[in-house]
């Protein structure tokens, strides 16, 4: 049972663009939500994290889109630049405040900016 | 702050080994959680230690186990390894208090 799907499964887009990555989650027990970007060879770093009594948050060129009533959440990089190409993964897990360190992943996205 | 550091960053096993990766947490950090990731099941939550106890694991199974010492410095073990064990295992930390992850560069394993 995958808990948090996330789309697309790969993303091309121009510098200067906005990149848009999308997922969804099934147990409404998550309440934190943070994204990933992972370049080949590295580990996956932080980028943003949001919870779920939160609709928007910025950070910089990212933004982290949340409805809570449809359980989906997206990432949005603005500007887009050709640095920007990595992996991203979006992720969910319950016990906000630190009681639950196990992160369910989405599949990832596959993003390229084009130059 | 120095980051997340794992050790080795590249191992060679045949099946029916047994491998043993360490994994240094972020100085003050309580809790080290381990996760596998490969293309086909992506990134899976194997286990997570806080103060030298196992407060959560995944679905994997009991070939897979760790541990967590005074310092904060985790191991984990594989034991009669597999073909389908060869993956990316990375290793991620946290304060304990609050529930941003910071990984490491994971251990890249291959099973012959």
């Amino acid at each position: 049972q995958q808990q948090v799907k996330q789309s697309p499964q790969s993303l091309i887009v121009q510098k200067g663009g906005i990149s848009i990555i999308n997922c969804a989650y099934e147990n409404t027990a998550f309440d934190y939500f943070p994204w990933y970007q992972q370049f080949p060879g590295k580990g996956p770093a932080l980028l943003i994290a949001i919870r779920p009594d939160v609709s928007e948050k910025k950070e910089g060129r990212f933004t982290i889109s949340f409805n809570k009533s449809a359980k989906q959440f997206s990432l949005h990089i603005m500007d887009s630049q050709p640095g920007d190409s990595a992996t991203y993964f979006c992720a969910a897990s319950k016990g906000y405040g630190g009681s639950q360190g196990n992160l369910i992943f989405g599949k990832g996205t596959k993003l390229s900016v084009k130059p | 702050k120095a980051g997340v550091t794992q050790t080795p960053r590249y191992l060679i096993k045949t099946r029916g080994q047994q491998v043993t990766l360490s994994c240094s947490p972020i100085s003050g950090h309580r809790s080290v959680s381990w996760y596998q990731q490969t293309p086909g099941q992506g990134l899976q939550f194997l286990f997570e230690y806080f103060s030298e106890t196992q407060r959560n694991k995944g679905n994997f199974p009991g070939r897979f186990s760790g541990r967590q010492f005074s310092n904060s410095r985790s191991e984990m073990n594989v034991s009669t390894l597999e073909l389908g064990d060869s993956a990316l295992y990375l290793c991620a930390s946290r304060t304990g208090a609050h529930n941003e992850q910071f990984f490491g560069p994971g251990t890249r394993l291959t099973v012959l």
